[in-house]
């Protein structure tokens, strides 16, 4: 099965500044990657789905990049309500699905 | 607009068997790859296995190869995860998802205990 590594597994960072996570997958994955938000007690919400593409209704403050093995979720401001964990997902569907271990974001 | 709903929350004992359930609705069940996630507590989210109701086609992860079965009945558009013999460290959440578009059921939560 495809491994996803992400990293950081924490960071903080002050309200307004720009952060960016990684994930690098174990094999090519063309562009089939999505990165999920999680709140404590709730089901993950999809931000972006292959590789770069917004989902609806998220704030244009997310965005994604990236395509084969390496993929970053940036956060251009960082705001009070996107404390939460982030998850990336490769979904190519030769295999099983796999998660990135998570980043959990802190608001200093 | 798709929408998963999932069975309510489980408390068994160790050995107990357990089968949860997964009901969609707003897209055609058979032509969507549709699975399970675990979430242990404190942890991250681990893909279980997926099906395609279509055919069946059933994929798991290593992981949980041979330790649980998911199938789908195409009459009513539900999924299931189903254990034959619980464990406690098989207490967590589970939800059911569509792993390209990114639906999600709102999660059921299993307690193994004695």
């Amino acid at each position: 099965d495809i491994q996803m590594t992400q990293s950081p597994s924490t960071l903080s960072a002050p309200v307004g500044d720009r952060v960016t996570i990684t994930c690098r997958a174990s094999q090519s994955i063309n562009k089939y990657l999505a990165w999920y938000q999680q709140k404590p007690g709730k089901a993950p919400k999809l931000l972006i789905y292959e590789a770069s593409s917004l989902e609806s209704g998220v704030p244009s403050r997310f965005s994604g990049s990236g395509f084969g093995t390496d993929f970053t979720l940036t956060i251009t401001s960082l705001q009070p309500d996107d404390s939460a964990t982030f998850y990336c997902q490769q979904y190519d569907l030769f295999s099983v699905p796999t998660f990135g271990q998570g980043t959990k974001v802190e608001i200093k | 607009e798709a929408q998963l709903v999932q069975s309510g929350a489980e408390v068994k004992k160790p050995g107990e068997s357990l089968k949860i359930s997964c009901k969609v609705s707003g897209y055609r069940f058979d032509d969507y790859w549709i699975g399970w996630v675990r979430q242990m507590p404190g942890k991250g989210l681990e893909w279980m296995g997926i099906i395609y109701p279509g055919d069946s086609d059933t994929k798991y992860s290593p992981s949980f190869q041979g330790q649980v079965t998911i199938s789908a009945d195409k009459s009513i558009s539900t999924v299931y995860l189903q254990w034959t013999s619980l464990k406690a460290s098989d207490t967590a959440i589970y939800y059911c998802a569509r792993p390209v578009d990114g639906d999600w059921g709102q999660g059921t939560l299993v307690t193994v205990s004695s």
